[in-house]
């Protein structure tokens, strides 16, 4: 099945700084590759999503880039705020058989946005 | 819409207990999903249906965990008889997976369960 590390476990920055997540697949298969992010008491929510046939996507102060050679894939958040602090998760889905709406996920990374 | 619904928010329970989770999916949705977190596990599958039929039940940990969705508004997790090494936060999530959309995930609030 499908294997997703990512790195790093945390994460601490400045305000303003950028921040770079980093998560690898190991299924040719994935296609789809979603970040979730989880506030504190709560369930993750999904922020940015990429597909296998777009390189990279931007919304605002985050983007997503795919490598789908080296099967890896990374978030990078700038100008970051406190708000910011949160888990992300990185998660990655294939395109299709039984396991078609399957997300695996990444083990997660503790990002903390010092002001 | 009101999201994932699940209950209850917080269990305690003793070990040997019978314990029941509740989820409630988005309306239209047509795949709801199980999850179990811990820290040193992290997000794990532990079944999902489509349409009301169980399509992946290969992360249920073993025979004390059930999960039925016996329509496609209401699903249960049980866990018969609890251990303490099922404490966690279990989440519901539910999703539209179809052709033309991205089958994005929408997670209930989680539910805290201690096993003592």
């Amino acid at each position: 099945g499908e294997n997703v590390e990512q790195h790093p476990s945390t994460l601490s920055v400045q305000e303003g700084d950028s921040a770079v997540i980093k998560c690898t697949y190991s299924d040719s298969a994935s296609n789809y590759f979603p970040w979730y992010k989880q506030e504190l008491g709560k369930g993750p929510q999904l922020i940015i999503d990429i597909r296998s046939n777009v390189g990279e996507k931007k919304d605002q102060r985050i983007a997503v880039t795919l490598n789908k050679t080296a099967k890896h894939f990374s978030l990078h958040i700038t100008e970051t705020q406190p708000e910011d602090s949160a888990v992300y998760f990185c998660a990655a889905r294939r395109a299709g058989g039984t396991s078609y709406g399957k997300l695996t996920f990444g083990q997660g990374t503790i990002l903390t946005v010092h002001p | 819409d009101a999201g994932v619904i699940q209950s209850p928010r917080h269990e305690v329970t003793e070990m040997g207990q019978e314990v029941t989770l509740r989820c409630k999916p988005i309306s239209g949705h047509n795949s709801l999903f199980w999850y179990r977190q811990t820290m040193m596990r992290g997000l794990e599958l532990l079944i999902y249906f489509n349409n009301n039929v169980p399509i992946d039940d290969s992360g249920m940990p073993e025979d004390r965990f059930s999960a039925k969705m016996p329509n496609a508004s209401f699903s249960t997790l049980k866990i018969q008889p609890s251990e303490p090494r099922d404490s966690a936060v279990y989440f519901c999530a539910s999703s539209l997976i179809g052709r033309t959309n991205t089958g994005e995930l929408f997670f209930g609030e989680g539910s805290r369960l201690t096993v003592l």
